[in-house]
């Protein structure tokens, strides 16, 4: 069973260019999550999708930071205008909703430095 | 709100028992869980235990669980090279995951 995927693995661009990261579930899992991680840090959730809705966007720096997941399954995570802070690596994670132990499976993620 | 802390870093020899530990604040958190994470990796999911329980043993890893004092603990048996990584201690509220800042373990041959 193929994994999480995520692409592009690497991202080096200027501040103030915009990016975007995309992500595919595992096949049937329902609901997606983005994540970003900082260096030395754990990941922190910025949005969270059961099928198309998000349903939790609260972490999510909406002025510079939006999130699609048409049809519900694939998924593209988008920074317009980028700054230096966002340097960190994007994860993107799925699981069953409804699952006895809310397992999540992690992509290996993309690794954005702004310069 | 939550808050889950971990200890930074863990060095040992191989074939020695690793502990790694952790703290959270939820206490409503139903399941508790270990991922690994190697470098230029996503995480991968260890183990999990559930709030009512007191000690999970799978194979090598030994979870045990202090749900009074909140307190977590990971045990790796007969420590392998191989894992070498950073572990992170995560617990669950409104269905998401709160991750502590991980431990980096170092098995030294």
């Amino acid at each position: 069973e193929a994994g999480v995927v995520q692409s592009p693995r690497y991202k080096i661009i200027e501040k103030k260019q915009p990016v975007a990261f995309w992500c595919n579930p595992i096949s049937g899992h329902n609901t997606l999550y983005w994540y970003r991680q900082n260096l030395g840090q754990g990941p922190e959730l910025l949005i969270r999708y059961e099928n198309e809705e998000a349903v939790d966007d609260s972490q999510l720096p909406k002025d510079r930071f939006s999130a699609e997941r048409l049809k519900g399954v694939d998924s593209t995570l988008k920074i317009q205008p980028t700054e230096l802070g966002d340097s960190a690596v994007y994860l993107c994670a799925s699981s069953l909703t409804g699952g006895l132990s809310y397992e999540q499976y992690f992509g290996p993620g993309t690794r954005l430095t702004v310069t | 709100g939550e808050d889950v802390e971990q200890s930074l870093f863990l060095s040992v020899r191989e074939g020695d028992s690793s502990v790694i530990n952790c703290t959270y604040t939820d206490s409503s958190s139903t399941y508790l869980y270990w991922y690994k994470q190697e470098p230029g990796a996503g995480l991968q999911l260890l183990t999990y235990i559930f709030s009512n329980m007191d000690m999970k043993q799978d194979q090598r890893l030994t979870v045990l669980l202090n749900k009074k004092d909140k307190h977590l603990s990971l045990r790796i048996a007969d420590t392998q090279t191989g894992d070498s990584a950073i572990y992170f201690c995560a617990e669950v509220g409104y269905s998401t995951l709160t991750f502590g800042k991980g431990t980096m373990l170092l098995v030294s041959p």
